[in-house]
């Protein structure tokens, strides 16, 4: 069965500081794999994807991740954050006939 | 731009209430799918349909029904509602990908956000 593993439930950085928030997976074939941004009160949106390619991906709002398999890894990277990238980040995966199966999120929190 | 809308925001229903929640979407999507979010939890799968009256269990179904009868539109239906259901549901959709099963980037609604009392 497919899985994600956000190790970090929360996770505090400084304004214009980097921002690295992990995301690790378990499935069988080659993965598509997802990162999506919530706000509070609102729906998910998504901040980029990996299908194939390019391991390297980019997305909106300056965000990147890079897709490691050997280490069944899908990190999301930012190089400065904002106070407006305060949220909710879920990684997700899938592939296969059952849908995305998402992460328990991550929380972000930017200090001033 | 993929445009998914949920009927409520915000909903209050009395326990043992039957409660309706609707999704529509306007990109002719074929694949709906409706979650709960909890705090901590992360979004577990409640159902998903692949097809106009068609519909598969997800993760969680125990008390949960749905109805897709038109393409654009999903329905979740909560028959009796207990305080266990209040949650946030979020609606998504997608397209087929290429290569078969229901795995393409999926778009979520606002959600709603349903308490039972």
């Amino acid at each position: 069965a497919q899985s994600v593993t956000q190790p970090d439930i929360h996770i505090t950085v400084s304004e214009g500081a980097s921002l690295e928030l992990r995301c690790n997976y378990s499935y069988g074939a080659t993965p598509y794999l997802f990162w999506y941004v919530q706000s509070p009160g609102q729906g998910l949106q998504l901040l980029l994807k990996y299908f194939s390619g390019d391991t390297l991906v980019q997305g909106i709002k300056g965000f990147e991740a890079e897709f490691k398999r050997s280490q069944s890894s899908f990190n999301l990277r930012k190089p400065s954050v904002h106070w407006s990238d305060a949220a909710e980040y879920f990684c997700a995966v899938g592939g296969g006939a059952d849908g995305l199966t998402f992460g328990k999120g991550t929380h972000l929190i930017i200090q001033p | 731009d993929v445009k998914v809308t949920q009927s409520s925001r915000y909903l209050v229903k009395r326990t043992g209430e039957k409660v309706f929640l609707e999704c529509v979407q306007d990109m002719d999507h074929e694949n709906m799918f409706w979650y709960r979010q909890d705090p901590g939890l992360g979004l577990r799968l409640i159902y998903f349909s692949y097809d106009v009256k068609m519909k598969e269990k997800g993760d969680i179904p125990e008390g949960y029904s749905v109805s897709r009868e038109k393409k654009e539109r999903f329905s979740l239906i909560l028959e009796s509602a207990s305080t266990n259901q209040t949650s946030m549901y979020l609606c998504a959709s997608s397209s087929t990908s290429l290569y078969g099963g229901v795995s393409y980037e999926q778009y979520f609604g606002p959600g709603t956000r349903l308490t039972v009392t």
